[in-house]
């Protein structure tokens, strides 16, 4: 079966630039998550969807991001505009619906900010 | 909400010893508790999991063992071997359920030495 697929896998830009990140999940996984994970730290949820509906996004600064999983499939991130404290990988994940057991890892997309 | 604690932050071991991680949470109604395995520069992948009903689970030279009362769980590595050099993060959730989401502790950079 597929795994997780993330896109771009790097990417670089400066401070108060915009940018954007493309995550598609396991077929028939209806939960997706995308992760921040500063180097040294485990990974941080910054939302959750169930299909096409946002279950958590407490930990996302919604001043600067935003996220939509339009159809209940693929999903984007957004970060506008970005600060240097941004520079991390971008994990997507997804699991069946209605358990969170197993959550399968996409590659991550590496952003650094300067 | 939940908090997850993560000792030691780096361990080595000489080769064919024995590394044990330990992890405490904090929400007693945590009730599946996975860990993951990070290689440098790769996506963490789910090495084993424990759920609250069980106090041991073994897979060859992987166990974890389940601490309900003092909230502590740990992964014991035996046999130890070069390719077990990686990043190795515990993490707890209210699982089975599409609103619970994965906690992770902080990650416990793992070396085998030869």
């Amino acid at each position: 079966e597929a795994g997780v697929a993330q896109s771009p896998r790097y990417k670089i830009i400066e401070k108060r630039q915009s940018v954007a990140f493309w995550c598609n999940p396991i077929s028939g996984h209806a939960t997706l998550y995308w992760y921040q994970q500063i180097l040294g730290q485990g990974p941080k949820l910054l939302i959750q969807f169930q299909n096409n509906g946002v279950v958590d996004d407490s930990q996302l600064p919604k001043d600067r991001f935003s996220a939509e999983r339009l159809k209940g499939v693929d999903s984007t991130l957004k970060i506008q505009p970005a600060k240097l404290e941004d520079s991390a990988v971008y994990l997507c994940a997804s699991s069946l619906e209605f358990s969170a057991y197993e959550q399968y890892f996409g590659p991550g997309t590496r952003l650094t900010v300067t | 909400g939940e908090n997850v604690e993560q000792h030691p932050s780096t361990l080595s071991v000489q080769e064919g010893d024995s590394a044990v991680i330990k992890c405490t949470y904090s929400d007693s109604a945590s009730n599946y508790f996975p860990w993951y395995k990070q290689e440098l520069g790769k996506r963490p992948q789910l090495i084993i999991d424990i759920r609250s009903n069980v106090g041991e689970k073994k897979d060859q030279r992987i166990a974890v063992t389940l601490n309900k009362t003092a909230k502590h769980f740990s992964l014991h590595i035996t046999e130890t071997q070069p390719e077990d050099s990686a990043v190795y993060f515990c993490a707890a959730s209210m699982g089975y359920s599409s609103a619970s989401k994965i906690i992770f502790g902080s990650g416990t950079r793992l070396s085998i030495r030869p």
